[in-house]
């Protein structure tokens, strides 16, 4: 089973649209969970963390954890053509700094 | 707003030959690492780097690679004899704690 998983998609969506992305993971070890931003042909760009159930919002951004089903999200509510990127989510146990990312979804949202 | 400056942006080297990827982190950071994203593969650890050494390193990042602080600015990957496999985007990031870290734009590694 791989550590983290992470549909590619590409996911398409008109403006204006509520976004949901999704991980999975297996390994209980993992406290902090990232999600990253990454337009192509750069590096990925830090978006929100957190290391606890629940939720955590940024502007439009929501990042949501459930430990107990080992399942996080990311919410991008109102979308703009600008958000259109490939969305990684990463985590780690917090010991060191390694961070295991899942595959990326692509997202397109269509003006 | 600070950024982690990487050089060159893109390198094409040929196989068995040496290469160094140049990084600059940011200034107050105190850990330091370096990924690897291989074409539609998933972004993937190669080495931590803290308090001037290697806090970390991956199964990727074998007796071929070292990275080294050469000075107080500079943080470098050296791949000494590449094979056609290690051409990736290469990312250097760094952080003040091991969570908000900030990633470099990559160099592309081409090796023909």
């Amino acid at each position: 089973q791989k550590e983290v998983e992470q549909d590619p998609g590409p996911l398409s969506v008109p403006e204006g649209a509520i976004v949901s992305l999704n991980c999975t993971y297996s390994n209980s070890a993992f406290q902090y969970f990232m999600w990253y931003r990454q337009y192509s042909r750069k590096g990925p760009e830090l978006l929100m963390y957190t290391y606890s159930s629940g939720n955590k919002e940024d502007g439009r951004f929501t990042a949501q954890v459930d430990k107990s089903s080992k399942y996080i999200s990311l919410f991008i509510r109102d979308s703009q053509p600008s958000d259109s990127a490939t969305y990684l989510c990463a985590m780690h146990s917090g010991n060191t700094g390694k961070l295991i990312f899942g595959q990326g979804t692509t997202l397109q949202v269509k003006p | 707003e600070p950024e982690v400056t990487q050089t060159p942006s893109h390198q094409v080297t040929q196989m068995g030959q040496e290469v160094i990827l140049r990084c600059v982190p940011i200034s107050n950071h105190l850990y330091f690492y370096w990924y690897r994203q291989i074409l539609g593969q998933k972004v993937e650890f190669l080495v931590s780097f803290y308090n001037n050494e290697i806090s970390e390193k991956s199964e990727i990042f074998d007796d071929q690679f070292s990275v080294e602080r050469p000075d107080g600015s500079n943080f470098t990957l050296k791949i000494r004899s590449t094979k056609l496999e290690d051409s990736a985007m290469y990312f250097c990031a760094s952080s003040r704690d091991p969570l908000g870290y900030t990633f470099g734009s990559g160099t592309r590694l081409t090796v023909v």
